[in-house]
């Protein structure tokens, strides 16, 4: 079975772009969690959708959005990229809302903002 | 306060050490307690959840102490394969998403 696919794997932006990022879950999950990973610090959460609805917000920034889509499939978009935005972008996926059965990890999308 | 805060590294031990990792939590609503082991520039992958009786898998324990709001991890006969990143995670107070510390680096070696 395939596990949690992230795309792309890495992306070089220009400051004051904007990036999407995208993550399919393990088939039969229908929850999908976001976190951002800076070097050198633990993953920081951003967002979590369950059944297409945003279930949970981090402290992120509203240059911050995701969404979910019918196939529980998930986008995060970042407008106007600063240098700090540059991190390894993590998506989760699980079985349900709340809860963390099954709760797996993609390997990620490293974003570099130059 | 931080939510989760992690001894600070890196210990470097050799072959066969027994290593401990401490960690605090701020949070006292937390209800989902994990270690996670995190290899160079790859995603976080679950080592172990944790339970306040105290849990073991072979070489690996992990204990929970509610009232002091403490979480450790214990390594007995420490591998090469064990060097990697640590990090402690709980629950935040809705149940929708995972607190990470900072992580603890360990290098075993030969």
């Amino acid at each position: 079975d395939a596990g949690v696919t992230q795309s792309p794997t890495h992306l070089i932006k220009t400051r004051g772009q904007q990036v999407t990022l995208r993550c399919s879950p393990i088939s039969g999950h229908k929850s999908v969690s976001w976190y951002q990973q800076v070097l050198g610090q633990g993953p920081q959460f951003i967002f979590q959708y369950y059944e297409k609805e945003e279930r949970g917000r981090g402290n992120f920034p509203d240059r911050f959005s995701a969404r979910q889509f019918p196939n529980y499939s998930s986008e995060l978009n970042v407008n106007a990229l600063l240098l700090g935005d540059s991190a390894l972008y993590l998506c989760a996926s699980s079985l349900g809302g709340t809860g963390f059965t099954g709760y797996t990890f993609g390997s990620g999308t490293r974003l570099t903002v130059v | 306060r931080k939510e989760v805060e992690q001894d600070p590294g890196p210990f470097n031990v050799p072959e066969g050490a027994t290593v401990a990792f401490n960690c605090t939590y701020s949070n006292s609503a937390s209800q989902s307690f994990f270690w996670y082991r995190q290899d160079c520039r790859k995603e976080p992958k679950l080592l172990m959840s944790v339970y306040s009786s105290g849990n073991e898998d072979g070489r690996f324990t992990a204990q929970l102490n509610r009232a002091s709001q403490y979480i450790s991890l214990l390594i007995r006969d420490s591998k090469l394969s064990d060097s990697a990143t640590y990090l402690c995670v709980v629950d935040n107070q809705a149940g929708t998403a995972l607190i990470f510390g900072k992580g603890t680096t360990l290098s075993v070696s030969s």
